[in-house]
């Protein structure tokens, strides 16, 4: 039963556009939500993070959105580079608790 | 700081046989979390081990297991292989107890049943 989801396999952005992510979630007691990156031959890298109590958090090009009525998180970059081509994963756990991974989005950002 | 660390890069074992992936943790991380990504799925929760006990186990057969040792290093066991499993084995670490701790992750074993 995935309790994330990534609905788009895959998504393409033009460079210096804004890339928006998306995930959903069905477990209403999970209270940290997280982003991960992975390029091929690598593992995941932790990216961003929000807990339940915020909405918005931002690090750099990166803001993560969360509307805990709607079960919606989203990742924005901004502005995208062709660096930021990977897959990216959205993952969620309530405290003490492991990760539940979505099935990512591979992102493409072309010059 | 070294990161997580994972061994073998890649297995090739045959249907019936035992395989066994070894994950060392960034120095100072009790908590060592396993994962499986198959084809087309995203990363299936495996164990979680935290100072040496299994604290945690996602929706696998028994036939999965593993251990913690007293330097945090953790081994995966899997017996009689099926087809199925293989697949990318991910170990993660993290500082503290799950919850709202970064995973790190390690580089992943590939595992190939034939």
């Amino acid at each position: 039963d995935q309790q994330v989801k990534q609905n788009s396999p895959s998504l393409s952005v033009q460079e210096g556009r804004i890339s928006i992510l998306n995930c959903d979630y069905t477990n209403s007691m999970f209270d940290y939500f997280l982003w991960y990156k992975k390029y091929p031959a690598e593992g995941p890298t932790f990216l961003i993070s929000i807990s339940s109590i915020k909405d918005k958090n931002e690090d750099g090009r990166f803001t993560v959105f969360l509307n805990k009525s709607a079960k919606h998180l989203s990742l924005h970059i901004v502005p995208s580079q062709p660096g930021d081509s990977a897959v990216y994963f959205c993952a969620a756990t309530n405290s003490g608790y492991a990760l539940n991974f979505g099935k990512g989005t591979s992102l493409l950002v072309t010059p | 700081e070294a990161g997580v660390t994972q061994s073998p890069t890649h297995l090739i074992k045959t249907r019936g046989q035992q395989a066994t992936l070894r994950c060392s943790p960034i120095s100072g991380h009790t908590s060592v979390y396993w994962y499986q990504q198959a084809l087309g799925l995203g990363l299936q929760f495996l164990l979680w081990y935290d100072e040496g006990e299994e604290r945690n186990r996602g929706n696998f057969p028994p036939r999965f297991s593993g251990r913690q040792f007293p330097n945090y290093s953790s081994e995966l066991n899997v017996n009689a292989l099926e087809l199925e499993d293989s697949a990318l084995y991910l170990c993660a670490s993290s500082p503290g107890k799950g919850g709202t701790d970064t995973q790190y992750f390690g580089p992943g074993t590939r595992l190939t049943v034939l």
